[in-house]
């Protein structure tokens, strides 16, 4: 079984421009969360989405949004870019929600 | 709010020596909690859960974890360390509500460096 995808795998904006990133859970997964990475803040959670329906968000921001298809298939834009949004956007996939996450390589986001 | 420390940035052993990470989570409730291995610009692999029951638990690549109630602790184990363990590992615990549901919003800790010595 094929594991999560993300595209694109890296991606260089400049500040003011709008990102869309893309992710393909495990196939019969129904829930998609996304997860922020970087040196200083580590890990921190985005949001999740099961059944095209926000579960949960985490403390970002309104420019950072996403949305899931009926596939579950997850995209997660981000608008008016800033140095600060450098960083590996991580996708993660489960079966339904609270069951283990499988996470994609990520998406390397460089804003200049 | 919970929240998940790893005291320990950055940890080196020799190749074979037994290794321990520490975690400590801070949750009210029954906390669901992870383990996670990330190498350099690759995603995270899954290495090990305890969701409820037997408090230690197996993972892949010969890793182990004990829940500990009392002391707040879900610390991870190997007994010989391979050179291919050397990698960045991360400690997470997932939200549930007062009335016992699950979410999937994960807290992680801020990682642990594990360097190894031929």
């Amino acid at each position: 079984k094929a594991g999560v995808t993300q595209t694109p795998r890296y991606l260089i904006k400049t500040r003011g421009q709008q990102v869309t990133l893309s992710c393909s859970p495990i196939s019969g997964h129904r829930s998609v969360s996304w997860y922020q990475q970087t040196p200083g803040q580590g890990l921190q959670f985005l949001f999740e989405y099961f059944s095209e329906t926000q579960r949960n968000k985490g403390n970002f921001p309104g420019r950072f949004s996403g949305r899931q298809f009926s596939n579950s298939r997850s995209e997660m834009n981000v608008s008016t870019l800033e140095l600060g949004d450098s960083a590996l956007y991580l996708c993660a996939s489960s079966l339904r929600l609270a069951d283990e996450q499988y996470f994609g390589p990520g998406t390397r986001l460089t804003v200049t | 709010a919970q929240s998940v420390t790893q005291p320990d940035i950055h940890i080196t052993v020799s190749e074979g020596a037994s290794l321990e990470l520490r975690c400590n989570y801070s949750y009210g409730a029954t906390p669901y909690l992870f383990w996670y291995v990330q190498s350099p610009g690759q995603g995270l692999q899954l290495l090990l859960k305890y969701f409820s029951g037997d408090t230690l638990v197996q993972g892949i690549k010969g890793f182990e974890a004990e829940f500990k109630r009392s002391q707040s602790s879900f610390n991870l184990r190997k007994p010989s360390v391979h050179w291919s363990d050397a990698a960045e590992y991360f400690c997470a615990v997932g939200e549930r509500d007062a009335g016992g549901t699950s979410y999937g919003k994960l807290t992680f800790g801020q990682g642990t460096i594990l360097t190894v010595h031929p």
